[in-house]
């Protein structure tokens, strides 16, 4: 089956560092990515949908200046955590839609830490 | 605000019994996922019920679509410890939305 892949899969930064998360998928083309963040024991809460060569839409409530989405090329989208504080401290899990039919693969997520 | 309610959020079966959890949505969606969580680990895709009296089923697990009451269920048949983890479910085309998650502990 087709394969999402992020990068970093775990990644520790201090405070006020950015940290860039990758979403790749492997072998296909994505137009569309959705990047969801979930607190430990708790549920995916959607952040954005990145969509290739234009603007993220962010849901409500999440700050596009503190969560910069960019969706270069249809295999690529990433998600950049700048000035870290400890609240943002999550595990972030992609999805891509494949281009053709629609179907929804999820990446490996990363765990962000932020001491 | 679109709403997906799971029940029950956490559950202890004994090997060997079945049970239901139930997933209710608010849209009118007819597009219904279910997934698998383990510790530490991403989401791992179960069924993906597309349409009103879909019924799926894989090994001890079978799941449900009834659009016009806007539930799903997931029946597990003779729970086995592995299959002790946390199951959502989801609804929407692509941005979806998640229930809270269900913890199924299945104990020996």
């Amino acid at each position: 089956g087709a394969v999402v892949s992020q990068h970093p899969s775990r990644v520790i930064c201090k405070s006020g560092t950015s940290v860039k998360i990758e979403c790749r998928s492997l072998d296909f083309q994505a137009t569309t990515m959705f990047w969801y963040r979930q607190f430990p024991k708790k549920s995916l809460m959607l952040m954005a949908t990145s969509n290739e060569g234009s603007k993220a839409t962010y849901e409500q409530g999440v700050e596009k200046d503190k969560f910069l989405i960019n969706h270069a090329s249809l295999t690529l989208s990433t998600l950049t955590v700048t000035s870290a504080h400890p609240e943002d401290s999550s595990f972030y899990i992609c999805s891509a839609s494949e281009r053709y039919t629609g179907e929804l693969f999820f990446g490996e997520g990363s765990r962000l830490t932020v001491l | 605000e679109l709403k997906v309610e799971q029940n029950p959020l956490f559950l202890s079966m004994q090997e060997g019994k079945n049970y239901t959890i139930y997933c209710n949505y608010s849209t009118t969606s007819d597009r219904l996922y279910w997934y698998r969580q383990d510790p530490g680990k991403s989401l791992e895709s179960l069924f993906v019920l597309l349409s009103n009296g879909a019924v799926k089923q894989e090994g001890r697990l079978m799941a449900s679509l009834d659009t016009k009451a806007r539930l799903s269920t997931l029946h597990i048949t003779a729970a086995v410890h592995d299959l002790s983890a946390t199951y959502f479910c989801a609804e929407g085309l692509n941005d979806m939305r998640f229930g809270a998650g269900t913890r199924l502990t299945v104990k020996p």
